[in-house]
């Protein structure tokens, strides 16, 4: 089985600008959550969806936002960016999204905002 | 207010040593408890986890944890280190947290570093 899958890799871009990030899950898996991990404040939950919707969310300003598509697949979009935005950017899947599930992980896409 | 500390930010130890990684919670209920590794340039991989029951759990790799309600901690240990053990470890909190949601919070990692 193919694991968790974050495209791009490497992202740089400049303050203002808008990126969009990739997201594949495990197949099978319906529950998609991002995090971002900075060296100051660690791993900081984002969101969560399943079956196409936002259950859970994090302490983020609106500019960062998600979606999630029929077949799993979720994007995530951060508009206006800041260079505090500069992070890598986890995606992590898993069956049901259950508190007490295991997390599969993607190597992440590193952003760099200039 | 719920959150987890992982009071080491770096450890170094010898190959062939015994290593403990603490973690202490803040959370209301009885949580779901994780510890995930992250080697470099990769996402993180689940080493274990206690939901419930016995409060020593075996992940991989040889590792295990002890649950203390007492001292709201979930230590992580293993009796001997390997080079390839180098790579940051974090503990994780799962619940139901303000607001609501469901979620998982992370510590902010320990990097262990091994000396041959």
């Amino acid at each position: 089985k193919a694991g968790v899958t974050q495209t791009p890799r490497y992202l740089i871009k400049t303050r203002g600008q808008q990126v969009t990030l990739s997201c594949s899950p495990i197949s099978g898996h319906r529950s998609v959550s991002w995090y971002q991990q900075t060296p100051g404040q660690g791993l900081q939950f984002l969101f969560e969806y399943f079956s196409e919707t936002q259950r859970n969310k994090g302490n983020f300003p609106g500019r960062f936002s998600g979606r999630q598509f029929s077949n799993s697949r979720s994007e995530m979009n951060v508009s206006t960016l800041e260079l505090g935005d500069s992070a890598l950017y986890l995606c992590a899947s898993s069956l049901e999204g259950a508190t007490n599930e295991k997390l599969f992980f993607g190597s992440g896409t590193q952003l760099s905002v200039l | 207010a719920q959150s987890v500390t992982q009071p080491d930010i770096h450890i170094t130890v010898s190959e062939g040593a015994s290593l403990e990684l603490r973690c202490n919670y803040s959370y209301g209920a009885t949580p779901y408890l994780f510890w995930y590794v992250q080697s470099p340039g990769q996402g993180l991989q689940l080493l274990l986890k206690y939901f419930s029951g016995d409060t020593l759990v075996q992940g991989i790799k040889g590792f295990e944890a002890e649950f203390k309600r007492s001292q709201s901690s979930f230590n992580l240990r293993k009796p001997s280190v390997h080079w390839s053990d180098a790579a940051e470890y974090f503990c994780a909190v799962g619940g139901r947290f303000s607001g609501g949601y469901n979620k998982l919070i992370f510590g902010a990692g320990t990097r262990l570093a091994v000396h041959p």
